[in-house]
């Protein structure tokens, strides 16, 4: 197994809602990043999670929250987002810094903040 | 990779062409390069990865040159397809100040075939 889930598809939501991504992958993978890309651009690093542990976080606004329950799952808490936070949300794991190097991604949330 | 910038470059190709994409990266120290593809809606999908040690790498159809004295990575597509159209990350990896193999992207290419 060789795939990254992620859920919801698509997320539309209001800048005062409260709402959670969802990532999760099987491959024994013991890092985990939450990616943040716009239109035409390349993907952004914004959190990394080392054996569920947060390693590195790229100076994310704290309307954004992650969470890692196990080794298998990542979250993205999302609350009081702004219209400029609309972006596909990608989710990718590794063998956490080790050979081979290559992160593995899932298909993203579509996020609209209206 | 490449700074991030406004501009996406693209390229466009007759099906059965042969397709290279460029990619100019910018740290010296970087040890491990890989090319991701992205199909519209998706995500990043690995294509071919190469390391600092080697300077060409082949996988089905595609071929990785790299080219270290003038940091300059390629990627290039033999027989191009319909199915190749989509914008083509280039990745590296420094093996300095590059905790848990984190990966830089390059700003992509838009890669176009048509009929």
């Amino acid at each position: 197994d060789t795939e990254v889930t992620q859920t919801p598809k698509h997320l539309v939501m209001g800048m005062t809602n409260k709402k959670s991504l969802k990532c999760e992958q099987h491959m024994g993978h013991r890092a985990m990043y939450w990616y943040k890309q716009k239109a035409k651009k390349p993907p952004e690093l914004m959190f990394v999670y080392s054996y569920e542990k947060l390693s590195i976080n790229e100076s994310v606004p704290s309307r954004f929250s992650p969470e890692c329950p196990n080794s298998s799952l990542l979250n993205l808490h999302l609350h009081a987002l702004q219209p400029e936070d609309s972006a596909l949300y990608l989710c990718a794991s590794s063998f956490r810094g080790e050979a081979p190097y290559e992160q593995y991604f899932g298909p993203g949330t579509r996020l609209t903040v209206t | 990779g490449e700074s991030v910038g406004l501009h996406l470059p693209t390229l466009s190709v007759q099906e059965g062409d042969n397709s290279i994409i460029n990619c100019a990266y910018s740290n010296s120290a970087s040890d491990y390069f890989i090319w991701y593809k992205q199909e519209s809606g998706k995500g990043p999908q690995f294509i071919i990865d190469i390391r600092s040690n080697m300077d060409k790498r082949q996988g089905q159809r595609v071929t990785v040159l790299l080219n270290k004295t003038v940091k300059h990575l390629s990627l290039q597509i033999a027989a191009t397809q319909p199915g190749d159209s989509a914008v083509y990350f280039c990745a590296e990896k420094p093996n300095r100040g590059s905790t848990l193999g984190r990966l830089y992207f390059g700003r992509g290419t838009q890669l176009t075939v048509w009929p």
